[in-house]
């Protein structure tokens, strides 16, 4: 069966500029993770979507960050304005509900400010 | 709040050594544990999990963690390394004060050498 999918896969972009990373998680899945890795902070939880509630936003590291979870499905995180401290791997990932389940995480999404 | 510390950032064995890779959790109720894989340029992947069904725990590609209470430790172990053991293995955390998401240590990277 399919993974947790990310795209794009790379992005390169100008300080500045706003980007969008999307999420496809496992068929199934009700529950959807956000982290962060970058060199020197290790994985950081930046959000986290269950069903129908309101998500736990509380890793979002300023309000320039913003994700969405459409149809219970698909996710797309948005930076706004993006700093060079924003470059790092974005990793998706997801599971079913309730508390203990294994989450499986996608290959990431890489993404580069320059 | 949850919180993992991996001991050695770094850790290098020779091929067919015995591979420890350790792990202390702070939890105030016994937590699930995890220890994740992630190879270069890769997401991660899920090795094994602690469920408080046994204390010893098998995974993936030999490798095998024992949860001990007394001593808040998770450690990771494989009796015999192999070169396509060289990887990143992060442990982690999931316990009730922090929902379902996963706290991770830092991370210890894994050289084997021939």
């Amino acid at each position: 069966g399919a993974g947790v999918s990310q795209s794009p896969s790379n992005k390169v972009t100008e300080k500045g500029k706003d980007v969008e990373l999307r999420c496809d998680p496992i068929s199934g899945h009700t529950a959807l993770y956000w982290y962060r890795q970058s060199l020197g902070q290790g994985l950081e939880f930046l959000i986290y979507f269950q069903g129908n509630s309101a998500p736990d936003k509380s890793g979002l590291p300023s309000d320039r960050f913003s994700a969405e979870r459409t149809g219970g499905s698909v996710s797309t995180l948005t930076i706004q304005r993006t700093q060079q401290e924003d470059s790092a791997v974005y990793l998706c990932a997801s599971s079913r509900t309730g508390f203990g389940n294994t989450i499986y995480f996608g290959e990431g999404s890489w993404l580069t400010v320059v | 709040a949850q919180s993992v510390t991996q001991l050695g950032s770094h850790v290098s064995v020779s091929e067919g050594a015995l591979v420890l890779l350790r792990c202390n959790y702070s939890s105030s109720v016994p937590p699930y544990l995890f220890w994740y894989v992630q190879y270069p340029n890769q997401g991660l992947q899920l090795l094994l999990k602690y469920t408080s069904a046994a204390t010893l725990v098998k995974g993936i590609n030999g490798f095998e963690a024992e949860f001990k209470k007394s001593e808040t430790s998770f450690h990771l172990t494989k009796p015999s390394a192999h070169m396509s053991d060289a990887a990143e293995y992060f442990c982690a955390v999931m316990g009730e004060t922090s929902g379902s998401r996963l706290t991770f240590g830092e991370g210890t990277q894994l050289t084997v050498n021939p």
